[in-house]
C-alpha cells in the first residue's frame, strides 16, 4: 500500500524534553511538509523539504527541527525550546516540489505536554 | 500576510440538501485551490481542487473559482449525515499552502 505514515498515533512530553515525530512515505514524492493544527485553527507551516538534504523554514520554526536524509523521510524533532507544543502534528507529501501540487496528508500524531 | 477566510461555522443542512461552503483569499496571485475534508480527530483528505476560473463537478461535489472576486466555493449536493465534518479551504501562494481554519458542516437526518 502506498501512503504516509506518522509515528506514534500519541505522544507525551514532559517539560523540557525533546521528541521526535516519524513521517515516512512510500509515494515517491519529492516534497514533504509538516503542518501543526490547533483546534479551531487552520493549519500552520513548521518546515518543508523540497530535496533530499535541504529543507526550509515555514511560518512557525522557532522550537522546532527537521532532517531530510532520505526522500523517504522526514522526521520533526520537538525541542524544549517549544513552549507550547501540545498540539495535532500533520506530515504532508506532493509528488513535484516548489508548484502548486496537491499534498497528501498522513494519519497525524497527537502531542501532548504533561 | 497572505490570507485564506473561511466562516466557521457551523453550517446546518437537512440530509438530501445542498451545502455551500465558502472561501475567500487575499493573494491575487494564487492560482490553485484546494479543499479538503476533516473529520473529528483525523487528517485532512483531498476533496477537490481547481485552478481554472468556472465550476468543476466531481461526484456529489462542486468547486467554483472566481479570480476576479477571489472566491472559491463548495457544493455538495444531495448532503448525507457522512458529509458531517470541518471542510478546509487551501490557496497556493508563493510557495506554500495557505490554509483557512475550515467551516464546520452538519448534516442533520
Amino acid at each position: 500500500d502506498g501512503g504516509i505514515t506518522q509515528s506514534p498515533k500519541y505522544l507525551f512530553r514532559k517539560e523540557g524534553q525533546n521528541v521526535t515525530l516519524s513521517c515516512e512515505q512510500n509515494l515517491n514524492h519529492d516534497a514533504m511538509y509538516w503542518y501543526r493544527q490547533d483546534p479551531g485553527q487552520g493549519l500552520r507551516l513548521i518546515y518543508y523539504s523540497q530535496i533530499v538534504n535541504d529543507f526550509q523554514k515555514g511560518d512557525i520554526a522557532e522550537g522546532y527541527s527537521v532532517s531530510r536524509e532520505k526522500k523517504e523521510s522526514f522526521p520533526l524533532t520537538v525541542t524544549s525550546a517549544q513552549k507550547n507544543p501540545t498540539a495535532f502534528y500533520l506530515c504532508a507529501s506532493s509528488l513535484l516540489p516548489g508548484g502548486a501540487d496537491t499534498q497528501y496528508f498522513g494519519p497525524g500524531t497527537r502531542l501532548t505536554v504533561l | 500576510q497572505k490570507e485564506v477566510e473561511q466562516n466557521s461555522g457551523p453550517l446546518s443542512v437537512p440530509e438530501g440538501a445542498i451545502a455551500s461552503l465558502n472561501c475567500t483569499y487575499s493573494d491575487r496571485g494564487s492560482q490553485s485551490f484546494f479543499w479538503y475534508r476533516q473529520y473529528s480527530g483525523k487528517s485532512p483528505e483531498l476533496i477537490m481542487f481547481i485552478y481554472s476560473n468556472g465550476d468543476k463537478e466531481d461526484g456529489r461535489f462542486t468547486a467554483q473559482l472566481n479570480k476576479a472576486s477571489q472566491y472559491v466555493s463548495l457544493l455538495i449536493r444531495d448532503s448525507q449525515p457522512s458529509d458531517s465534518a470541518t471542510y478546509l479551504c487551501a490557496g497556493w501562494g508563493g510557495n506554500k499552502l495557505v490554509f483557512g481554519a475550515g467551516t464546520i458542516l452538519r448534516v442533520k437526518s
